[in-house]
């Protein structure tokens, strides 16, 4: 069929709401994550981490979940700034770095 | 240290010239990442490095590209000849270890016309 390139998952939220940002990952072996957030015009910066030992991380108003069984992450930020809207990827290390497509996060004021 | 630093930030150029990407990771960090991201396609990991040695470039999309990094505190991607279809971002990223966060350059708008 005809590529009409990514459909990137966008989601809406009201400042002051709390945002959730979910993602699946592909490897059962991945033993690290990583969330970065991706501003326009810039390169993707680290949020938070959390390694498969772990279930749950918690960071300056994000928080982050692994579900190994499903293989799912989420990604959670309390009481959402405008600041906060971006791209947000989830990222898998299996011997490298596999990036998903990302969540585009609009804030709205 | 300033982060990792990228150059040039944009580069325009004709459809069979030769591109040269430059990135200067942080400095003691021993991996270094060259990424393509396009609206089609995401963030894609082209090659990565390990103490300047290439370890993977299996996303490398074709013998147009290539990548050194003759020390540990440089590295190039070349895309000879460059076509309409490179037109992307390249970010280059670096990192200390192997499970540690990536930090990434401000990328490289290249537009090949």
């Amino acid at each position: 069929g005809e590529s009409v390139g990514l459909h990137l998952p966008t989601l809406s939220v009201q400042e002051g709401d709390n945002s959730i940002i979910n993602c699946a990952y592909s490897n059962s072996a991945s033993d690290y994550f990583i969330w970065y957030k991706q501003e326009s015009g810039k390169g993707p910066q680290f949020i938070i981490d959390i390694r498969s030992n772990m279930d749950k991380r918690q960071g300056q108003r994000v928080t982050v979940l692994l579900n190994k069984t499903v293989k799912h992450l989420s990604l959670q930020i309390a009481a959402t700034q405008p600041g906060d809207s971006a791209v947000y990827f989830c990222a898998e290390n299996f011997n490298k770095f596999y990036f998903g497509s990302g969540t585009k996060l609009n804030v709205k004021p | 240290d300033a982060g990792v630093i990228q150059s040039p930030r944009h580069e325009v150029t004709e459809m069979g010239q030769e591109v040269t990407l430059r990135c200067k990771p942080i400095s003691g960090h021993d991996y270094l990442f060259w990424y393509r991201q396009t609206m089609m396609r995401g963030l894609e990991l082209l090659i990565y490095f390990n103490n300047n040695v290439p370890i993977d470039d299996s996303g490398m999309p074709e013998d147009r590209f290539s990548a050194k990094m003759p020390n540990a505190s440089f590295s190039t991607l070349k895309i000879q000849p460059s076509e309409p279809r490179d037109s992307a971002v390249y970010f280059c990223a670096s990192i200390w270890g192997a499970n540690t966060e990536a930090f990434f350059g401000q990328g490289t708008r290249l537009t090949v016309v």
